[in-house]
C-alpha cells in the first residue's frame, strides 16, 4: 500500500537558519503530494501541494518540489522564523476521494 | 461556514461513559474523514464518507466507536464505554471529492480528556 516516511524530529534550529524536512513517498501510481503544517492547540493547515512530477509547491516562504525520480518531497525554506514553530506532515493522496496518507509528522522549534 | 467546525473544542468525561463529537464540514465538500492524534502522535485514520457510498470504517479501533454522517452533511462520532486510552485529540477533514486530488480541510479538533 501506499506510504510516507517522514526524518524523525524534533528538528531545532536558530532563527534564519535554512530549514530541510525529508520526506519520501511509496505509492502505486501517480499521486498528489501535500505538506501540512500544525500550529500548537489547532488542527492541521494545508501549506502546499504539488499534483505531478516536477511541480513546485510554495507558501509563505516553504518550498517542496514533487521529484518522481526519487520519490520525494522535501520541503524548505531559506529562513525560518520563531513563529515557523509548528508540526509539519507530509502526506499523498491518490485518484478520487481515496484516503489520505500521512507521514508521522516532524516537529520543528525555531529558537530567537 | 468557513471552514470545518468541530464541537465541542473540550470534553472531559468519566471512564464508562458515552460520548458524541460533531463535526460540520465545509459546504458542498462531500467526502468527510475522521482521525485521531494522540498526544505528541501522528494522524490515526478512523472512518471516511463519500457521498452516499458506504464509509469507510477500516480505521475504527474497536465496535466502542462509531460514526454517522447525515443528509450528506454534519457527522456525529460515537464513543461508548469510554475508556483512558481514548484520550486523544479527534480532528475531523472535508474535501471536495469530485476534485481531483482536492486537499482535506480541517477543524480545530476536540480534545477528549477519559479520566
Amino acid at each position: 500500500g501506499n506510504s510516507v516516511t517522514q526524518m524523525e524530529g524534533p528538528v531545532t534550529l536558530s532563527e534564519e537558519a535554512f530549514l530541510t524536512i525529508n520526506c519520501t513517498y511509496t505509492a502505486t501510481g501517480y499521486p498528489s503530494l501535500f505538506w501540512y503544517v500544525q500550529y500548537p492547540g489547532e488542527g492541521l493547515q494545508l501549506l502546499l501541494k504539488a499534483t505531478k512530477a516536477d511541480d513546485k509547491g510554495s507558501n509563505k516562504g516553504f518550498e517542496a518540489t514533487y521529484r518522481k525520480e526519487t520519490t520525494s518531497f522535501h520541503l524548505e525554506k531559506g529562513s525560518v522564523q520563531v513563529s515557523d514553530s509548528a508540526v509539519y506532515f507530509c502526506a499523498l493522496s491518490e485518484g478520487y476521494g481515496q484516503n489520505f496518507v500521512f507521514g508521522p509528522g516532524t516537529r520543528l522549534s525555531v529558537l530567537p | 461556514g468557513a471552514g470545518v467546525s468541530q464541537s465541542p473544542s473540550n470534553k472531559v468525561t468519566e471512564k464508562g461513559k458515552d460520548v458524541e463529537l460533531r463535526c460540520d464540514p465545509i459546504s458542498g465538500h462531500t467526502a468527510l474523514y475522521w482521525y485521531r492524534q494522540s498526544l505528541g502522535q501522528g494522524l490515526e485514520f478512523l472512518i471516511y464518507f463519500q457521498g452516499n457510498s458506504a464509509p469507510d470504517k477500516s480505521g475504527l479501533p474497536s465496535d466502542r466507536f462509531s460514526a454517522e454522517r447525515t443528509g450528506g452533511s454534519v457527522s456525529t462520532l460515537t464513543i461508548q464505554r469510554t475508556q483512558q486510552e481514548d484520550s486523544a485529540v479527534y480532528l475531523c477533514a472535508s474535501s471536495l471529492a469530485e476534485l481531483h486530488n482536492s486537499p482535506l480541510h480541517f477543524g480545530n479538533g476536540t480534545r477528549l480528556t477519559v479520566t
